[in-house]
């Protein structure tokens, strides 16, 4: 049971470029969620999910698209990488309403 | 407007003395709170929950929290602390919707003094 893996663990893109961040769960969970963390700023939500093909945002939406075909996976999508989207990106899921979180171990993205 | 505050940026304590961090929240419904911790590099681990029932919680690694409601407030302690609680706290609330959102705190950053 691995729980919530992410890939890659860094990347560095340039401005412009376009990427995706990788997540999955075996956990059979059906909500997921991508946050941001930025020093001294906590974790801000990007987007959630509550099933295979629902999707929406959350409080910080603006850059990024996400998808879900299937419970296991949930990509976040970059697709013109500016600076302000430099962070350290965490993605969750959990079994459904009023339950805890399991967190991946992160990727940090730098856009210079 | 829902929000969390952790009113303690950095927080450094002597190994083997009591800790205690604290959390505010502002939320308009029943909060469900939870305290998260995060050593450098990781990602976020639960250390414990509230739901509802006994205010006094326990979890993992000899941490516990209390909830007061009347102070709106969630904060966490351990009556010894050990080197290896260096870390990044952070508090969040969620709610009774549907979708589970969590707001956090900016989180306090605990440093332990041999």
């Amino acid at each position: 049971n691995a729980g919530v893996t992410q890939t890659p663990k860094f990347r560095i893109l340039k401005i412009g470029q376009s990427m995706t961040l990788q997540c999955a769960q075996d956990m059979n969970h059906n909500y997921m969620y991508w946050y941001r963390q930025d020093p001294g700023m906590g974790l801000k939500l990007i987007y959630y999910s509550v099933g295979a093909g629902i999707t929406d945002k959350g409080e910080v939406p603006n850059g990024y698209n996400v998808s879900r075909s299937t419970t296991e996976d949930f990509p976040l999508r970059l697709e013109l990488a500016a600076p302000s989207q430099t962070s350290v990106y965490f993605c969750a899921s959990s079994r459904g309403a009023v339950t805890e979180q399991y967190f991946g171990p992160g990727t940090r993205l730098t856009v210079t | 407007a829902q929000s969390v505050t952790q009113p303690d940026i950095h927080i450094t304590v002597s190994e083997g003395a009591s800790l205690e961090l604290r959390c505010n929240y502002s939320y308009g419904a029943t909060p469900y709170l939870f305290w998260y911790v995060q050593s450098p590099g990781q990602g976020l681990q639960l250390l414990l929950k509230y739901f509802s029932g006994d205010t006094l919680v326990q979890g993992i690694k000899g941490f516990e929290a209390e909830f007061k409601r009347s102070q709106s407030s969630f904060n966490l302690r351990k009556p010894s602390v050990h080197w290896s609680d260096a870390a990044e706290y952070f508090c969040a609330v969620g709610g009774s919707g549907a979708t589970n959102k969590l707001i956090f705190g900016t989180g306090t950053l605990l440093a332990v003094q041999p």
